[in-house]
């Protein structure tokens, strides 16, 4: 069973330049996070979905976008990086939201110099 | 803003004896869940206690609550080397959104 997927697993990036996040999930989750973390600041929600169709700013949305492309999938996209965004950053997955357990992909390590 | 806030934010045992971490939280909540963190990987799910319970079990850990202190303690018995790792805290406000504490960092010496 594959779970949640993350790629790419590192990436570095000039400032200014764009790239993806991808996220899929296998279970049949209807919803699905984009969490950020910094050392000593624990996570912090980037973007959620709920389900299909619909997204929500988290707590550090500026600078993000995100697509819930099918149930499985759901990419964050940085427009113009910034090495403020230099980062770990995790996509997890639920059957219906935070009120039952979220179920993490094994990270993307993202360096902005 | 992080809601929960775990304490200490590092603890060193030895093999065999119990662990003791404390998560703090400010405004009510639905569930309080636990994470643990291995060193480069993604985060596991180790026990969910919902605002109505007190206490939860699973297999060498403990979890209680209390919402009248707004506190959450995670016990780990008879520590193993395995166990060395960071803790989270996380708490769901009524809403879709789970909020992280920054850790406890675990060290079993063996």
């Amino acid at each position: 069973n594959a779970g949640v997927t993350q790629t790419p697993k590192f990436q570095v990036l000039k400032t200014g330049q764009s790239m993806t996040l991808q996220c899929a999930q296998d279970m049949n989750h209807n919803s699905m996070y984009w969490y950020r973390q910094d050392p000593g600041m624990g996570l912090r929600l980037i973007y959620y979905s709920a389900s299909e169709g619909t997204t929500d700013k988290g707590e550090v949305p500026n600078g993000y976008n995100v697509s819930r492309l099918n149930k499985r999938e759901f990419s964050l996209r940085l427009e113009s990086a910034a090495p403020s965004q230099t980062s770990v950053y995790f996509c997890a997955s639920s059957p219906t939201g935070a009120n039952e357990k979220l179920f993490f992909g094994s990270g993307t390590q993202l360096s902005v110099l | 803003s992080q809601q929960g806030e775990e304490d200490p934010q590092a603890l060193s045992i030895q093999e065999g004896e119990n662990a003791t971490m404390n998560c703090s939280y400010k405004t009510s909540i639905n569930n309080l869940q636990w994470y643990r963190q291995n060193s480069g990987r993604g985060l596991v799910h180790l026990i969910l206690i919902r605002s109505n319970e007190r206490e939860k079990h699973s297999g060498r850990l403990r979890v209680t609550l209390d919402t009248s202190k707004k506190s959450s303690s995670l016990l780990i018995t008879a520590s193993r080397a395995a166990d060395t790792a960071s803790y989270f805290c996380a708490t769901q406000e009524y809403g879709n959104k789970l909020v992280f504490g920054a850790g406890t960092i675990l060290r079993v010496k063996s």
